[in-house]
């Protein structure tokens, strides 16, 4: 049973330029979650995609956009990079955006912007 | 304002010596309550859930525990293995499954 599948692991971008991460959620699950983590900090949630929709969003910009596919995987589009946007990625799934069940997550993308 | 703290921030033990990593919580309503686990460059993984107030779950050397104002997640007779940071996330009534607010997590150094 494939958990929580990110892509790609590292990535080095320069700042201004626009990047795409990527998200297979566990086999069954319908809903995903982004995060971002910088170094020695805790995980903060981006936003929520169920049914196609963006659900719910934390406290980030425009700049932060995603998308959910019929197969329920999932993308993090960020434009216009800045420095400060340098952070684990990660992405996280569960069955339905309602459940009180565990969300299970990836192993990340380290993004790095130069 | 919602909010999750987590200490000690690191926490140093010698194999063996037990101990208890502490999550205090200020939320609306609580959903739920998580422990993960997280490796350095990797994901959290699922430790245990509790949902409320006098709650416990054990798995192996670890054991969580819920009170109204806090968890405690109790390490006893740590391995090195064990070494890893440890973080608390809250889900709040009115909140979805994925929207969960984390603490910045104990750093957990086990020396043989």
């Amino acid at each position: 049973d494939a958990g929580v599948t990110q892509s790609p692991t590292h990535l080095i971008k320069t700042r201004g330029q626009q990047v795409t991460l990527r998200c297979s959620p566990k086999s069954g699950h319908d809903t995903v979650s982004w995060y971002q983590q910088a170094l020695g900090q805790g995980p903060q949630f981006i936003f929520q995609y169920y049914e196609e929709e963006e659900r719910q969003r934390g406290n980030f910009p425009d700049r932060f956009s995603g998308h959910q596919f019929p197969n329920y995987s999932s993308e993090l589009n960020v434009n216009a990079l800045l420095l400060g946007d340098s952070a684990l990625y990660l992405c996280a799934s569960t069955l339905g955006p309602g459940a009180r069940a565990e969300a299970f997550f990836g192993q990340g993308t380290r993004l790095t912007v130069v | 304002e919602d909010q999750v703290t987590q200490s000690p921030e690191a926490l140093r033990l010698q194999e063996g010596e037990s101990s208890s990593l502490n999550c205090s919580y200020t939320v609306s309503g609580l959903r739920g309550l998580f422990w993960y686990r997280q490796d350095p460059g990797k994901g959290p993984e699922f430790l245990f859930t509790l949902y409320s107030a006098g709650e416990e779950k054990e798995k192996e050397r670890l054991k969580a525990t819920l009170t109204k104002k806090e968890s405690f997640l109790h390490i006893t007779a740590p391995k090195p293995e064990d070494s890893a940071t440890y973080l608390c996330a809250v889900l709040r009534d009115g909140g979805s499954q994925g929207n969960l607010i984390f603490g910045k997590g104990t750093k957990l150094s086990v020396k043989p």
